[in-house]
């Protein structure tokens, strides 16, 4: 049980165009869902939180405007860069659980962005 | 200020050798440590969660300890194998269970 779906698993895109990655919860419901970015050999990093239905919470210095995150749905949150650069090229994971059961927080596989 | 520390930040080893990677935190009040391990490109998979009352806790080959007196947590790695080679992350729950505090990880190469 517990398992996230993200999707795409890598992505090349070009300056300047957006992309969207999905998160989605396959067998639970995922009041809360976490989005994270990873540079190589360092820790993830809490870019937002995000909870059914309304606004995401921007952890400081994460643009809210570039990074856009929806949580329209119990099993998916998605998170859009906007206007890509060169320097957005990261790894980006998210992470869901489900409401008060700490048992219920899962990661997604993760997704490799390479803006070139 | 509530920190999670992890220790060595790598560590090299030869298969079939045991390993002890430690976890230190500061946060408070505490409900939860769970360690991952991330293999390279991939999500953080879960191997084990401790709630205070807790203090070890298995999933094959690993085993965790914990302290809540000391803050401390360690997982042990019995008999390595090739396929241990990851980064190994220490996860800390608050009492408020939407935040969560990450220590930078172990990397652990196993070699032959």
């Amino acid at each position: 049980g517990a398992v996230v779906s993200q999707h795409p698993s890598r992505v090349i895109c070009k300056s300047g165009t957006s992309v969207k990655i999905e998160c989605r919860s396959l067998d639970f419901q995922a009041t809360t869902m976490f989005w994270y970015r990873q540079f190589p050999k360092q820790s993830l990093m809490l870019m937002a939180t995000s909870n059914e239905g309304s606004k995401a919470t921007y952890e400081q210095g994460v643009e809210k405007d570039k990074f856009l995150i929806n949580h329209a749905s119990l099993t998916l949150s998605t998170l859009t860069v906007t206007s890509a650069h060169p320097e957005d090229s990261s790894f980006y994971i998210c992470s869901a659980v489900a409401g008060a059961n700490f048992y219920g927080y899962t990661f997604g596989s993760g997704t490799r962005l390479t803006v070139v | 200020k509530n920190q999670v520390e992890q220790s060595p930040q790598s560590l090299i080893i030869l298969e079939g050798k045991n390993c002890t990677l430690q976890c230190n935190y500061t946060v408070s009040p505490f409900s939860n440590l769970r360690w991952y391990k991330q293999d390279t490109g991939r999500g953080p998979v879960s191997l084990t969660i401790m709630t205070f009352s807790e203090n070890t806790k298995s999933n094959g080959r690993y085993t965790a300890t914990l302290d809540a007196d000391t803050k401390q947590s360690s997982l042990h790695i019995t008999a390595s194998q090739l396929s241990d080679s990851a980064s190994y992350i220490c996860v800390v729950s608050g009492y408020n269970f939407n935040k969560f505090y990450f220590g930078s990880g172990t990397k652990l190469n196993v070699k032959p």
